[in-house]
């Protein structure tokens, strides 16, 4: 089992639809979760990062985290075309010298006019 | 904001050749580090420090060897290239364990 999953896609919907990206993962002593969005040839920049059960919103975005079922989402509300990008979701892994984020591979999204 | 600026955007080299990769960051973090990006695979964490002359092996640290010499510059050294080893790589910085990475803009490197 992979340490990050999500699914690789790509996801397709309408402009204006709800678009929504999954992540799991396997480490329980996990505290914090990012999503980060990557266009095609430019590096991850942040969208959002969650560190408590629940939803937290910014914007059109909404990132939900329940860590009982190790589960973190985005939802994206309102799509546009420039949120055409592939999404990564990251989770923190401790170990004896500080944390690490472990990305999973990534959910390409496509936003069609 | 934040700048993490790595030296090179594309790089090409020779089998066998050592390759130096070079990150500065201006924002006085204690923690960075390097990840390689491959198609289907995700990036995949090489080595981070979390402080100065301080470094930590990740899940892909074969191959590869890292400097961190003062708190603002992290670099990746490739000790005989291989065509495996063609990749984005990518540099990030943090404040501390919990905060979100801020990345440079990668280093394309192709191995022939």
């Amino acid at each position: 089992q992979k340490e990050v999953e999500q699914n690789s896609g790509p996801l397709s919907v309408p402009e204006g639809a709800i678009a929504s990206l999954n992540c799991t993962y396997s480490d329980r002593g996990s505290q914090s979760f990012f999503w980060y969005r990557q266009y095609s040839g430019k590096s991850p920049e942040l969208i959002m990062f969650i560190y408590s059960n629940g939803d937290k919103e910014d914007g059109r975005f909404t990132a939900q985290l329940n860590k009982a079922s190790q589960y973190v989402s985005l939802l994206i509300r309102d799509s546009q075309p420039s949120d055409s990008a592939t999404y990564l979701c990251a989770v923190n892994r401790y170990g004896n010298q500080g944390g690490k984020l472990i990305f999973g591979q990534g959910t390409e999204l496509s936003v069609k006019p | 904001d934040v700048k993490v600026t790595q030296s090179s955007r594309y790089l090409v080299k020779r089998t066998g050749e050592k390759v130096f990769l070079e990150c500065v960051q201006d924002m006085d973090h204690e923690n960075m580090f390097w990840y390689r990006q491959d198609p289907g695979l995700g990036l995949r964490l090489i080595y981070f420090s979390y402080d100065v002359k301080m470094k930590e092996k990740g899940d892909i640290p074969e191959g590869y060897s890292v400097s961190r010499e003062k708190k603002e510059r992290f670099s990746l050294i490739l000790e005989s290239a291989s065509t495996n080893q063609t990749s984005m790589y990518l540099c990030a910085s943090s404040p501390q364990a919990d905060s979100p990475l801020h990345f440079g803009n990668g280093t394309r490197l192709t191995v022939t």
